[in-house]
């Protein structure tokens, strides 16, 4: 069972465009939605990440937007660079777990020049 | 942000020997650690969560006597498969915590294992 849904799989954007990759969940507990970035052959690093009691978040060119009624949340890539191609995880993870992350399947984006 | 870092960054190990993976918190005192398996072009699968001085709690369908997990201190956690053999190649990544209200988990660089 798939806790966290990412779309799409794969996105192509050109340079200057905006980049939406959207996320939902199906789990109310959870309370913590962080997005992350991985590079080939490297870990994950962390992007943005918001709470449940806000509806956005924005962070330079990176926005999260939150929708708890939905249960999705989604990132915003504004004036996206080609230097921003990478794979992106949306996450989503519980207090009482030690925020133990469940993680979407990712989506790999690439800017074109 | 805070640093975590693995090591080695990459490994070859001939099938039927054992590899340890060494995480490592540079810079603060991890109270939890995880352990997260990525084969390529997928998601992270989480393999155990661990708290310092504390046996790790293994995720379903991992096998706890294949990838020994040890917590030893604050600031080492260590990922060790026994036996491996080719289908445990894979990107094997650890995470740590601070713990308490702190919710960032800071990833190391990830180990390539190859087993031959």
């Amino acid at each position: 069972q798939q806790q966290v849904k990412q779309s799409p799989q794969s996105l192509i954007v050109q340079k200057g465009g905006i980049s939406i990759i959207n996320c939902a969940y199906e789990n109310t507990a959870f309370d913590y939605f962080p997005w992350y970035q991985q590079f080939p052959g490297k870990g994950p690093a962390l992007l943005i990440a918001i709470r449940p009691d806000v509806s956005e978040k924005k962070e330079g060119r990176f926005t999260i937007s939150f929708n708890k009624s939905a249960k999705q949340f989604s990132l915003h890539i504004m004036d996206s660079q080609p230097g921003d191609s990478a794979t992106y995880f949306c996450a989503a993870s519980i207090r009482g777990s030690n925020y133990k992350l469940t993680f979407g399947k990712g989506t790999l984006l690439t800017v074109n020049p | 942000g805070a640093v975590v870092s693995q090591h080695p960054s990459w490994v070859i190990c001939k099938s039927g020997t054992s590899v340890k993976i060494e995480c490592r918190s540079l810079d603060f005192q991890a109270t939890t650690m995880f352990w997260y398996r990525q084969f390529p072009k997928q998601s992270l699968m989480l393999m155990a969560t661990s708290n310092e001085g504390s046996k790790a709690t293994y995720e379903q369908g991992v096998e706890k006597d294949k990838f020994l997990i040890n917590h030893a201190s604050l600031t080492l956690s260590t990922l060790t498969v026994t036996s491996a053999h080719p289908e445990d190649s894979s990107f094997y990544i650890c995470s740590a915590r601070v713990g308490g209200m702190n919710t960032e988990a800071f990833f190391g660089q990830g180990t390539r294992l190859t087993v031959v």
